[in-house]
């Protein structure tokens, strides 16, 4: 069975600051992972996704994944944390099924 | 082009009533998910459907929910008699084909209230 553990329900960070929102995941095969993010009242927005090429993974607004399989994690980063990265973030995982297995989410709060 | 389609964006029913929500794919795309996020969770998949077909619904609760994807028309989530606790965000996304390397695109939900 798959599942997704995101560390940490809520995490805040001052502007500027380095933002590490953490994803590990079990999966008995090499997964497909995506991280997601949702913002006040909208749908989910794909970040960056792993499909089994180059470990580090380079998305959108500069956020980064890096694939560690020997820790089964897919944490996401960004150097230098921005006001408009204040959002709802998810990790999911998905493999040979049909289904995405998605965290309970962790909300990033970015302090002025 | 444009993205996925939802509607109602917002729904308010009262107990015992029925609910459809209906989700448009993006141009293109023949496979259509429903989630289920209820307040502070993360999304839980309902089902997968490709046009007139269920594919998958073993995250569909085994009575009141039903969902179609006609050939023509948007995908229909329909909650019979509805309860307090269908109370959430429902959400549709959409993906050329079933891949896993394929992410889903995602519509900007339809929240239910049920009173």
């Amino acid at each position: 069975a798959q599942s997704v553990t995101q560390l940490g329900s809520h995490v805040s960070v001052s502007e500027g600051a380095l933002v590490l929102l953490r994803c590990n995941y079990s999966s008995s095969v090499p997964p497909y992972l995506f991280w997601y993010v949702q913002y006040p009242n909208q749908g989910l927005q794909l970040l960056l996704k792993y499909t089994s090429a180059a470990t580090l993974v380079k998305g959108i607004n500069g956020f980064e994944a890096e694939f560690k399989k020997s820790e089964t994690s897919f944490h996401l980063t960004k150097p230098s944390a921005h006001m408009s990265d204040a959002a709802e973030y998810f990790c999911a995982v998905r493999n040979t099924g049909n289904q995405f297995y998605f965290g309970t989410g962790t909300s990033l709060t970015v302090i002025p | 082009n444009a993205g996925v389609m939802q509607n109602p964006r917002h729904l308010v029913r009262r107990r015992g009533q029925e609910a459809r929500l209906r989700c448009s794919p993006m141009k293109g795309h023949s496979h259509v998910y429903w989630y289920r996020q209820l307040p502070e969770e993360g999304l839980k998949f309902m089902v997968y459907l490709q046009k007139e077909n269920i594919i998958d619904e073993s995250g569909m609760p085994k009575e009141r929910f039903s969902a179609e994807f006609p050939k023509e028309g948007p995908s229909i989530l329909r909650i019979q008699q509805v309860v307090r606790g269908d109370s959430a965000a429902y959400f549709c996304a959409s993906s050329p084909r079933g891949q896993v390397s394929h992410e889903q695109y995602f519509g900007p939900g339809t929240r239910l209230t049920v009173t």
